[in-house]
């Protein structure tokens, strides 16, 4: 069965702190993988998409790793900002199976001051 | 340009009503998917349609589920009647096309008490 773990299952960091958000897949091939950032009563918003063939993605103070060999992937974020409390949900799309989306269930980021 | 729009944002019901939750999708875009989220918890996907045909509806529970997307754009998802189980987030997401390099935009939700 394909899945997609994510840990830790929340975190909280101070302010102006580095954070590494961990995703580990099962999905063999897939499509691309994603991350996406959800604010509280909010719709997840995309912040990175990688192709299987891509190792890295970076969106501002947002930074995605991809390695294929292990089926792991990174988002690391760099000097946290209180804006940045949200949960991250990580996403991969089969190549096969009519390219349905699998989600993680996600990390909770606090950042406090 | 405007996101993808929903309404309610937020619903209470009594056990046994029925429910329906509205999504206008970004002008142009032919994918519309309705997800459930629990809390803590990741999307899951309840229907996907490609214009107005449903594509995807194996994890719509349809004894109590229903949905339809009416000349290709706006849609609408029922629940009748509702039970407990059913608390969560709905979520309405839209796409360019079904092809997973398209990027799927979501509206905020609507968030759904069942007491």
């Amino acid at each position: 069965k394909n899945q997609v773990e994510q840990s830790p299952q929340s975190l909280i960091i101070l302010e102006g702190k580095n954070c590494t958000l961990q995703c580990n897949y099962t999905v063999s091939p897939f499509s691309n993988l994603r991350w996406y950032k959800q604010d509280t009563g909010r719709g997840p918003v995309s912040l990175t998409i990688m192709t299987f063939s891509e190792n890295t993605k970076s969106n501002g103070r947002y930074t995605a790793t991809l390695d294929a060999d292990t089926k792991q992937s990174s988002l690391h974020i760099t000097a946290s900002q209180l804006s940045d409390s949200a949960s991250y949900i990580c996403v991969v799309t089969p190549n096969t199976g009519g390219f349905k989306t699998i989600f993680g269930a996600g990390t909770r980021l606090f950042v406090k001051a | 340009e405007a996101g993808v729009v929903q309404s309610p944002r937020y619903k209470i019901i009594e056990k046994k009503q029925p429910v329906a939750f509205w999504c206008n999708p970004i002008s142009g875009h032919n994918t519309l998917y309705w997800y459930l989220q629990n809390l803590g918890q990741g999307p899951e996907l309840l229907i996907r349609y490609e214009n107005e045909e449903a594509v995807d509806d194996s994890q719509l529970p349809k004894d109590r589920f229903s949905a339809e997307r009416l000349k290709g754009v706006d849609s609408t998802l029922k629940i009748q009647p509702a039970e407990l189980g059913d608390s969560a987030v709905y979520l309405c997401a839209s796409s360019l096309g079904q092809d997973p390099s398209y990027e799927q935009y979501f509206g905020p939700g609507t968030r759904l008490t069942v007491t």
